[in-house]
This record gives structure tokens, C-alpha cells and sequence, in this order.
């Protein structure tokens, strides 16, 4: 039982060059997350999934896309990376309701030159 | 979007116990008082969760009065391993997925 996982763990772009960052969770949970957390912030939503099948926004979704692959995966996307968007990202799980607890995955470190 | 308020850093030493209170005084009457815990270069990780009065796991304790503006995270006996930041959450009930806000945290630091 790997709980949240994501890949890669460190990553370095140029501006302009697209990736997708990779999470996966094998707790069967309804609901992911993706988080953006810059250095000595909090965390900020960039966008989550309620449920499979579904997207919405967060706070932070200018210059990425997400994909609900299935119940256990949920991609973020940088089209056209920009040196705003070095951080580090997070993906979380949850089983959705009223007691939403989050679990996250290890990060990944991205850095836009 | 409740807000919370929480201080930006706190020191202890070893053995002590330690008390993080936090402010969010739009609360609405669905939203539930969450507490992650940070370390360096990992995700959050849930501590410890509550709607009202008091509730105690393994790790912490959780505060909450009756008007439920505030709640304080209670650490005993803290250790040098305790030293992490410590966000303090409240639930959005006003969208679907249950979305959380993160604030700055309290960065703890426990000294021998």
C-alpha cells in the first residue's frame, strides 16, 4: 500500500517547454488534489477532482490543466512553462464527504529556468 | 472562503507542552477544524480533526469552544522531532470537492 504517489520528484524546464507531472493513489479514494506550495507559503490549490470524471478550479489554475485519467490517477500539465511556476507541487487524496481528510504525496520539485 | 489566523512561529523546548491556537471567526456551520503537520522537503499530514468541544488522538489534543471562532492545537511533551510547521484548516462547504485552504502555518521549532 504505497498511499499517494508521484513522479517525478525533481524536474528542471525551460521556459516555454510543456511536462505533466504524475500522481496516482491506490487507497480508492473519490477525490485528488493538486497544490502548488512556493517556498515558506502555504499550500495554494491549483485545481481538484471531486470525483472521476470530474475537474474544477482552485485558487491558482491560470497555466496548468488537469486530467482524471481514472479513480486512481490525476495528471496536472504546464502548456508553456514559466519561471512562476517553480515550485513545489503536491497531490493529495481524499475519500470525499464531510470528513475530508488529505493525504499527499511526496512532491515534486519543479524548476523553470 | 473561511479565513484562519494563526501565529507565524513558535519555540518550546523538549518536554514541554504546546499550545498552537488559531482564529477563523467566518466558520460556517457545516465546515469541519483540520490540523496538518508539515516536515521539511514532505507533504502535510493529518494530525488530528474536530467539529466542536474536545477531541484526543495518539499525537494531540484539539480545542474548540462552544462559538467555534477558534480552536487550539495541544502538543504534549513535545520532542525535537515535533519541530515542523503546523497549518490550521477549515473546511469549504460551499464547493464540491470538500476544498481546504491552507494558510502560512506556525513553524514550531523545539529546542533541546
Amino acid at each position: 500500500n504505497a498511499g499517494v504517489t508521484q513522479t517525478p520528484k525533481f524536474q528542471v524546464l525551460k521556459t516555454g517547454q510543456s511536462m505533466t507531472l504524475q500522481c496516482a493513489q491506490d487507497m480508492n479514494h473519490n477525490s485528488m488534489y493538486w497544490y502548488r506550495q512556493d517556498p515558506g507559503m502555504g499550500l495554494r490549490l491549483i485545481y481538484y477532482s471531486a470525483s472521476e470524471g470530474t475537474t474544477d478550479k482552485g485558487e491558482v489554475p491560470n497555466g496548468y490543466n488537469v486530467s482524471r485519467l481514472n479513480k486512481r490517477e490525476f495528471s496536472l500539465r504546464l502548456e508553456s512553462a514559466a519561471p512562476s511556476q517553480t515550485s513545489v507541487y503536491f497531490c493529495a487524496s481524499s475519500e470525499g464527504g464531510d470528513t475530508d481528510t488529505q493525504y499527499f504525496g511526496p512532491g515534486t520539485r519543479l524548476t523553470v529556468l | 472562503l473561511a479565513k484562519t489566523t494563526q501565529p507565524i512561529s513558535m519555540d518550546s523546548y523538549e518536554g514541554q507542552e504546546v499550545n498552537i491556537t488559531c482564529s477563523h471567526n467566518n466558520i460556517a456551520t457545516n465546515d469541519y477544524i483540520t490540523w496538518y503537520q508539515q516536515f521539511p522537503s514532505q507533504g502535510p499530514r493529518f494530525i488530528i480533526q474536530g467539529y466542536k468541544t474536545k477531541v484526543t488522538n495518539e499525537v494531540a489534543s484539539l480545542f474548540i469552544p462552544a462559538d467555534r471562532k477558534s480552536s487550539t492545537l495541544s502538543l504534549p511533551r513535545v520532542s525535537l522531532s515535533d519541530t515542523a510547521v503546523y497549518y490550521c484548516l477549515v473546511g469549504d462547504r460551499n464547493n464540491a470537492g470538500n476544498m481546504l485552504t491552507f494558510g502560512g502555518g506556525t513553524r514550531l521549532m523545539v529546542k533541546p
